[in-house]
Formats: structure tokens, sequence, C-alpha cells
């Protein structure tokens, strides 16, 4: 079985400032991890991903996370935080290639202010 | 190219009624997946297809729901004798073969009133 934790269901950052949104996963076996982003009225968009190898992984717009397996902790975040980043923020995990449903964190509301 | 794109993107319906809602996947994507994103349940996975074999049915929330895929591509989420627990955005995503990356489209709002 997998799940996933957001804590925070609203973060709220200045301009410029540093995001960090925290995720930790449960999963019985090696989970593949993501992130997902949804801006209003608007599907989720893929930040980035987790599989295999290097742990910290880079994805769109400047945003990073860190795979930290002892932790089991995937917590999202980028140097400076700019207006266009508000929106919500999914973790989510899955068992690995082929065809595996993604289970979901609850979300995290990013709002960022001038 | 093209993306996952839904239809209708607005539903409202009266409580009882059936509604059928759509998804086209990306050209050549042999997995689809329905989820179902409510307020009091978050983003919940429903039913997944994967190429011409049966479908895992396994997130369902009752027999209300079915879905069912035709020729591989386009996807239609049924859901009869609606109640306003189903109110919520029905999200589908699809993957190509052996990708670990689901592609969402834009969603279908559902308002059961």
């Amino acid at each position: 079985a997998q799940s996933v934790t957001q804590l925070g269901s609203h973060v709220s950052v200045s301009e410029g400032a540093l995001v960090l949104l925290r995720c930790n996963y449960s999963s019985s076996v090696p989970p593949y991890l993501f992130w997902y982003v949804q801006y209003p009225n608007q599907g989720l968009q893929l930040l980035l991903k987790y599989t295999t190898g290097a742990t910290l992984v880079k994805g769109i717009n400047g945003f990073e996370a860190e795979f930290k397996k002892s932790e089991t902790s995937f917590h999202l975040t980028k140097p400076s935080a700019h207006m266009s980043d508000a929106a919500e923020y999914f973790c989510a995990v899955s068992g690995g290639t082929g065809f595996q449903k993604l289970v979901f964190g609850t979300g995290t509301r990013l709002l960022v202010s001038p | 190219g093209a993306g996952v794109s839904q239809s209708p993107s607005n539903k409202v319906t009266e409580k009882g009624k059936d509604v059928e809602l759509r998804c086209d996947p990306i050209s050549g994507h042999t997995a689809l997946y329905w989820y179902r994103q409510s307020l009091g349940q978050g983003l919940e996975f429903l039913i997944y297809f994967q190429g011409n074999s049966a479908p895992d049915k396994s997130g369902l929330p009752s027999d209300r729901f079915s879905a069912e895929r035709t020729g591989g591509s386009v996807s239609t989420l049924t859901i009869q004798r609606t109640q306003q627990e189903d109110s919520a955005v029905y999200l589908c995503a699809s993957s190509p073969q052996g990708s670990d990356t689901q592609y969402f489209g834009p969603g279908t709002r559902l308002t059961v009133l």
C-alpha cells in the first residue's frame, strides 16, 4: 500500500523568498515520486519526478526536490518565489513503471505576496 | 502536439440523471486513467485501461460508475443516477507504454443539483 502526506494545506511566502513544500510518503515497494502543479481551472502539470538514480531532481520553473529514503521524504523547493508560482501543488507516489495508479497527497496551496 | 482533451468542461445535472464524460487521450498512448478531485476526498484514482486488457476498476466508488474505452483510444465515464456527492472534477490522464509519467487533461467539472 502507498500513501502520501503533505504538511500544510496552505503555505504563504513573499515574492523572492524560499519556497518549501513538504511531502512524506509510505510505500511497500521502491517508490516513484512526483510533484504536479495545478493552476486555477486547469489540469495537473508535471513539475518533476524521481524514479531511480540521482536523488536530487530538477524540474520546470526552477523547482527541485530531493528524495531522502531515510526520511521517507520528497520535499519541493525553489530558491526564489515568483508571483506566477501561486497554485496548488500535489505530491504523488506510484509503484513504478508501466500501468501504475498515482496516489496523491491532499495538496498544498502556495500563496505568493508581493 | 495535442494534449489530453476532455468534454464537456462543465456539466450541471439534476440528482438522479445519468451523465457521460468523455476523454480523448494523447495519440498513441496506451494507458488511460480516470481520477476524481473533490473537496472532501482530494484526488482519487477511479479506473485505468491498459491497451486491450481488462480495465482495473478497483477505484470505482459504486456500481453507478462505469467506463469504457473504444478502439483503444477515446474513453467515456458514465455515472448513473447521479447523487450530490458525485459533484467533483473528473480528470483523465494518459501515458505511453512503459512510461512512468501520466499526462492530464483539463478535467470536467460535474455539479449535481
